[in-house]
């Protein structure tokens, strides 16, 4: 079976600045994605960024980047440059055959 | 369609009714799914559609919740006798296949609160 786990449950940074929020995940499984959505108070599900189990390089997109490290089981997601839209929920996933959705991070950026 | 489109919006019903929801996909996209999110919570899996293959029914909660796929497109989940405990976000999300590198487009949910 597959976890995700994201133990902050809230966060809090000052616009401009970067955060990184984390997630460790555990399956048996060899390949897998990670994903990162992001959910604003409206309750949409965002889909901001992906990394594949067998990609060598860590993914991004913009100001989000993924910082996967196989051995140590993490996917944390890196925000540079925090804007105050960034407020939201945070969701870790991961895909063997299906999304498994971690417990979420509640990001506040302040200005 | 343009994104997955899920019907209604809110419900609200008493105690014991039954509910249907329904989910319609992006054109296209062969796997669907079923989440549940209770207030403040994280996605529950519930249920997900690929193809023709038998359903992977393995997050339902109890035999009171089903889900059927009619020709591969519309879905629609059914809560039998409600409870109060089913009140949560029902999401429905679409992908172009099942698999580990394919991400998801959800809904906008539909919001079920039991009376």
């Amino acid at each position: 079976a597959q976890k995700i786990t994201q133990t902050q449950p809230g966060m809090f940074v000052q616009e401009k600045e970067a955060v990184t929020l984390d997630c460790t995940y555990d399956t048996s499984d060899p390949s897998y994605g990670l994903f990162w959505y992001k959910q604003p108070s409206s309750g949409e599900m965002i889909f901001l960024i992906y990394q594949g189990s067998y990609d060598q390089q860590n993914a991004t997109e913009g100001r989000y980047s993924l910082n996967f490290q196989k051995a140590r089981k993490s996917a944390n997601l890196v925000i540079s440059a925090s804007q105050l839209g960034d407020s939201a929920m945070y969701f870790c996933a991961i895909n063997t055959d299906k999304l498994i959705f971690g417990t979420g991070t509640r990001l506040q950026v302040f200005p | 369609g343009a994104g997955v489109s899920q019907s209604p919006s809110n419900k609200v019903t008493e105690k014991g009714k039954d509910v249907e929801l329904r989910c319609d996909p992006i054109s296209g996209h062969t796997a669907l799914y079923w989440y549940r999110q209770s207030l403040g919570q994280g996605l529950e899996f519930l249920i997900y559609f690929q193809g023709n293959s038998a359903p992977d029914k393995s997050g339902l909660p109890s035999d009171r919740f089903s889900a059927e796929r009619t020709g591969g497109s519309v879905s629609t989940l059914t809560i039998q006798r409600t409870q109060q405990e089913d009140s949560a976000v029902y999401l429905c999300a679409s992908s172009l296949a099942a698999g580990p590198d394919y991400g998801y487009t959800f809904g906008s949910g539909t919001r079920l609160t039991v009376v």
